[in-house]
């Protein structure tokens, strides 16, 4: 079975930290995709990013960047310089492949508070 | 395009009622899903779709039917709501995996609040 551990329940930083969200996840399987979404106060989820397990590449867009490794099983999650409207809930998620692609097996989110 | 949309955005039962909730989406999307949002447990999948006219069920399924009867649309029936079932609803939907099996990522519904008395 799969799981997705963030274990940071709530973190609360002041407005310019750089802050990271951990999360771990368990799975057998070798073709695997994980992702990050964001719940802002309003309640949508909103996609942030995608990764397959057999990119390990980091990757940066603007003030967010994401660290995958296979080695320790994480794909964790930084914001450079948070902003208060980077407040909001953030779900790691993973999905097998195939058929599969559409059970999405969620961590249970990291709040993250940003005080100006 | 509407995207994935949700109806009701807030609904309160009674104990033994029934009701559905609806989900459509106008992207031609052929995976759907629906999942609950309780405090401190993430969102957990109750049923999935991968067409119309196929289903199957996830990891919270009872007390709870979906059938897929056209592309768009894929709505979640309570036959007998518990306090329980007190939850955030999402529906989502997501294009099926690409060539070489690159799952795609699914966008989701605003969401419904259900609370059961």
């Amino acid at each position: 079975a799969q799981k997705v551990t963030q274990a940071q329940t709530e973190i609360s930083v002041v407005e310019k930290e750089d802050v990271t969200l951990d999360c771990v996840y368990e799975t057998r399987d070798t073709t695997y995709y994980l992702f990050w979404y964001k719940q802002p106060p309003s309640g949508e989820l909103v996609f942030l990013i995608r990764r397959n397990s057999f990119d390990e590449q980091n990757e940066i867009s603007g003030r967010y960047s994401w660290n995958f490794q296979k080695s320790t099983s994480s794909f964790n999650f930084t914001i450079t310089a948070s902003q208060v409207v980077d407040s909001a809930v953030y779900f790691c998620a993973l999905s097998l492949g195939g058929l599969y692609g559409n059970k999405l097996v969620f961590g249970a989110g990291t709040i993250l508070r940003v005080k100006s | 395009n509407a995207g994935v949309t949700q109806t009701p955005k807030f609904q309160v039962l009674k104990t033994g009622q029934s009701m559905t909730l609806q989900c459509a989406q106008d992207m031609n999307h052929e995976y759907m899903s629906w999942y609950r949002q309780d405090p401190g447990m993430g969102l957990r999948l109750i049923h999935y779709s991968v067409g119309a006219g196929i289903t199957d069920q996830g990891e919270v399924p009872n007390g709870y039917n979906v059938s897929r009867s056209t592309t768009e649309d894929f709505p979640l029936r309570l036959l007998s709501a518990a306090p329980s079932q007190t939850s955030v609803y999402f529906c989502a939907s997501s294009r099926p995996p690409r060539g070489g099996g690159q799952n795609n990522e699914q966008f989701f519904g605003p969401g419904t609040r259900l609370t059961v008395l």
